[in-house]
């Protein structure tokens, strides 16, 4: 069985400062993971994801994320915060060959202030 | 190319009735998912579709049912709704070329259900 858990539910930066979403995923064969992010009535949009290729995967709009084999994590950065990353950032896993079924973590809630 | 398209967008129904919501892959795209979203269960898979056949299916009860057509179209059915069942569901495609190996799903915007 997969899992992912996201820690803190809400991430408050201000704007130009390091963005850092904590991902940590549980599986018992190697994952794919993915960063989706979600604005307000709308549905998923990917960011980034990572299939077994480079272990730091670069996505939209400046943000990246590094897989860490022996932490087991997939954190999601960005240099520099912009009032337009205010959003609903959700970690997924999947096994291969099932990519279609993710497993999500519970999302965390970043409000980015001036 | 056009997304995902989901519809409708909002719903209203009272407890005992029954739903369909109805997606529209991206053109090409030959596997659809379901997902539900809920403040309390978080994202939650229902079940994909892919060739007109149920690959895989989440832990949801059997009140929760879908199909696929030839053209790719989904639809998923509730059955005697109850109030747990309002939620946002989720409908993504995938091209699923390669067997699902490396593939990506697209999400549409959601059908926001609310059971009364």
């Amino acid at each position: 069985a997969q899992s992912v858990t996201q820690l803190g539910s809400h991430v408050s930066v201000s704007e130009g400062a390091l963005v850092l979403l904590r991902c940590n995923y549980s599986s018992s064969v190697p994952p794919y993971l993915f960063w989706y992010v979600q604005y307000p009535n709308q549905g998923l949009q990917l960011l980034l994801k990572y299939t077994s290729a480079a272990t730091l995967v670069k996505g939209n709009n400046g943000f990246e994320a590094e897989f860490k084999k022996s932490e087991t994590s997939f954190h999601l950065t960005k240099p520099s915060a912009h009032m337009s990353d205010a959003a609903e950032y959700f970690c997924a896993v999947s096994r291969p060959g099932t990519a279609s079924k993710l497993t999500f973590g519970t999302g965390t809630r970043l409000q980015v202030t001036l | 190319k056009a997304g995902v398209t989901q519809t409708p967008r909002y719903l209203i129904k009272t407890r005992g009735q029954q739903v369909t919501l109805s997606c529209s892959p991206i053109s090409g795209h030959r596997s659809v998912s379901w997902y539900q979203q809920t403040p309390g269960q978080g994202l939650q898979f229902l079940f994909e579709y892919f060739s007109e056949t149920q690959r895989n299916k989440g832990n949801f009860p059997g009140r929760f049912s879908g199909r696929q057509f030839s053209n790719s179209r989904s639809e998923m059915n509730v059955s005697t709704l109850e109030l747990g069942d309002s939620a946002l569901y989720l409908c993504a495609s995938s091209l699923d070329v390669a067997g699902g190996l490396t593939d990506t799903q697209y999400f549409g915007p959601g059908t926001r259900l609310t059971v009364l």
